[in-house]
């Protein structure tokens, strides 16, 4: 089945502790994106990859760090999370970077940082 | 430089009764419009994309939407709401700045739809 997949699907942790949300596709997308959704502000986007080694920061990359060293994973990282990065996280994928591509989206994962 | 508005934050309805969530946009490029749909504790689905072809774009789950040029508009509808419907939608802009360049995708505030029994 064609998906994309986050681990963990729920996190709460402290605040200054590292962690990273992982990011799988296995239908061999070039374009790899991450989103944090926030009440009221619909989704905005954090980075984003164009394909293996290509990175790039999105609106809101503060606080954040992408990796793309394989073309199916896209990790997150938060090397030292504050409480304002509580949110609920989106990674997605499209076959390529260009406009007309629709994305699909992974099912979510909600982190609190407390 | 782009941007999406959702005119509505919240839209109820009766089931069996159409549905209008409305979007306009702005873009200074050719753009590539999408509605998105996610329920409750879920990721979003595509509904449906215009992607310069025919304005009026048919999508899933009986939802279509037209894309009107003069009007900055992409509104979304369907003839008859059904239970399953109630969920939140996004409207979402891409565009290509350059050629040989990347996308930018730019969210709307997304749009709650309530069907009443």
């Amino acid at each position: 089945e064609a998906q994309v997949t986050q681990n963990p699907r729920y996190l709460i942790t402290v605040t200054g502790k590292k962690l990273t949300v992982t990011c799988s596709q296995n239908m061999n997308h070039e374009y790899m994106s991450w989103y944090r959704q926030d009440p009221g502000l619909g989704l905005r986007q954090i980075y984003y990859s164009m394909n293996v080694e290509v990175t790039d920061k999105g609106d809101v990359p503060e606080g954040y760090k992408v990796s793309r060293k394989e073309k199916r994973n896209f990790p997150l990282i938060l090397e030292s999370p504050s409480p304002n990065q509580t949110s609920l996280y989106f990674c997605a994928s499209s076959q390529k970077g260009l406009a007309a591509y629709e994305q699909y989206f992974g099912p979510g994962t909600r982190l609190t940082v407390t | 430089a782009q941007s999406v508005t959702q005119l509505d934050s919240h839209v109820s309805v009766s089931e069996g009764t159409p549905v209008l969530l409305r979007c306009n946009y702005s873009s200074s490029y050719s753009p590539s419009l999408f509605w998105y749909v996610q329920h409750p504790n879920k990721g979003l689905q595509l509904l449906l994309k215009y992607t310069s072809a025919a304005t009026l774009v048919k999508g899933i789950n009986g939802f279509e939407a037209e894309f009107k040029k003069s009007e900055t508009s992409f509104h979304l509808t369907k003839p008859s709401a059904h239970m399953s419907d109630a969920a939140e939608y996004f409207c979402v802009v891409s565009a290509t700045p350059y050629s040989g360049g990347y996308q930018k995708v730019t969210f709307g505030t997304g749009t709650k739809l309530q069907v009443i029994p």
